[in-house]
């Protein structure tokens, strides 16, 4: 059974950089589209951008100036940098399995609360 | 970018109800859709994908259709774990847009 688990910081301050990391055992990381997505409280959901094993990288526009997502396969393992961030960044950050040749973001991490405070 | 509507937003029904949610696209993304269902706190779940493919797993009370620009997703039989948020979402080459959800509450 595939598990993703995201992992990092609860807390971070204006202007620096969030960090998470989403775990991924269970399966390997090829033909996959690794993804985070997040949900400011209350709110719906937001793509961040997908990684693929190859590292090749995709970005939602609105936020592809402050994103960086990186992939470690020796570790199971992606992250994601989001850099100089406010307080609209306050959300629930969740790493997300898409399918490469159907789509859908079949398996999910539990989420992990990021809140931007100082 | 393309933009993602749903209706309604909020939706009440009863146990026993069939409910259809809409989700139209501002512009013909063929049958690259999704939907998820989430209740609260916990991640989203995989319903549908390709418009109108069943998840494995999924009950077969859940259905999706459309193509183009306007899709569905229906439920038929309303059980009580079905009180829950639905989100669509698009996919392409380039992006992935979520709907902004619509509530399905018991009446």
């Amino acid at each position: 059974q595939v598990h993703l688990q995201e992992s990092g910081p609860g807390l971070v301050k204006p202007s620096e950089t969030l960090s998470l990391t989403c775990t991924v055992s269970g399966g390997s990381m090829g033909t996959y589209n690794w993804n985070w997505i997040r949900q400011s409280p209350g709110k719906g959901l937001e793509w961040i951008g997908y990684i693929y094993d190859s590292g090749n990288t995709n970005y939602n526009p609105s936020l592809k100036n402050r994103v960086i997502i990186s992939i470690d396969t020796s570790k199971n393992q992606f992250s994601l940098n989001l850099i100089s961030v406010t307080a609209a960044d306050t959300a629930v950050y969740y790493c997300a399995r898409e399918r490469v040749s159907s789509g859908g973001f079949d398996y999910w991490g539990q989420g992990i609360l990021v809140t931007v405070s100082s | 970018d393309i933009q993602m509507t749903q209706s309604p937003s909020i939706l009440s029904a009863s146990v026993g109800d069939s409910v259809t949610i809409t989700c139209r696209a501002s512009q013909s993304i063929s049958s690259w859709l999704a939907w998820f269902q989430q209740t609260p706190g916990k991640a989203p779940k995989l319903l549908i994908y390709k418009a109108s493919s069943l998840e494995r797993g999924v009950p077969s009370r859940f259905s999706g259709s459309g193509s183009g620009t306007e899709f569905t997703l229906t439920i038929s039989s309303l059980q009580p774990d079905d009180f829950a948020t639905y989100y669509c979402q698009h996919y392409n080459v380039y992006s992935r847009t979520f709907g902004q959800g619509t509530r399905v509450e018991i009446k």
